[in-house]
């Protein structure tokens, strides 16, 4: 069964683009969340979507906006690109919403130039 | 906010040593979770943790949730170089949070 899909693996923008990433879930999974991971860090969480209803969100700027689509897949849009965006976005499944354990996709390598 | 803080931040060990790493909270947990991340590669979930003094094991690896569910711990036996990479925790607090918060993690470096 293929796990969490995220395209593209890697990205480079310039300061001031928008960037859109994707995600497909593992099969049978409603719930999608967005981390983002910069070096030396843990994921940072920043949005949870469930049944295409955003869940949760966490304490970033209104230049980060996400939605989830009917069949469950999900991307995250961030515009006004700043340097500091510079990060690995990881997404990650789950069945349900709430504190289910998630799996993770292997990431989009953000590069800001 | 929540904050997890873990501990060691890096661990450089021998191969067939035990590695013991913790991680505390700031706000009471009901799920502990570990991770493991090896580079270029997202978290691979090793360990869920539900129960306040729960102990469960994977193979080589054991977590604990701790009785006063602000803390967690992970031991593993007899390590191998295939261990190396970032252990990290996580959980969402307690209080009707489902908000993922995770630890800096654990580098784990194993020589052969």
């Amino acid at each position: 069964d293929a796990g969490v899909t995220q395209s593209p693996t890697h990205l480079i923008k310039t300061r001031g683009q928008q960037v859109t990433l994707r995600c497909s879930p593992i099969s049978g999974h409603k719930s999608v969340s967005w981390y983002q991971q910069v070096l030396g860090q843990g994921p940072q969480f920043i949005f949870q979507y469930y049944e295409k209803e955003e869940r949760g969100r966490g304490n970033f700027p209104d230049r980060f906006s996400a939605r989830q689509f009917p069949n469950y897949s999900s991307e995250l849009n961030v515009n006004a690109l700043l340097l500091g965006d510079s990060a690995l976005y990881l997404c990650a499944s789950s069945p349900g919403g709430g504190d289910q354990p998630q799996h993770f996709g292997d990431g989009t390598r953000l590069s800001i130039l | 906010g929540q904050q997890l803080n873990q501990s060691p931040q890096s661990m450089f060990i021998q191969e067939g040593e035990d590695v013991s790493m913790n991680c505390t909270s700031s706000s009471i947990f009901n799920t502990w979770l570990w991770y493991k991340q090896d580079p270029g590669e997202g978290p691979v979930l090793l360990i869920a943790l539900y129960k306040a003094g729960e102990l469960t094991s994977n193979g080589r690896l054991t977590a604990q949730f701790g009785i006063t569910r602000k803390d967690s711990f992970l031991n593993i036996s007899a390590s191998i170089p295939s261990d190396v990479g970032i252990y990290f925790c996580a959980g969402p607090a307690s209080g009707g949070s489902y908000i993922p918060t995770f630890g800096r993690g654990t580098s784990l470096i194993v020589h052969p």
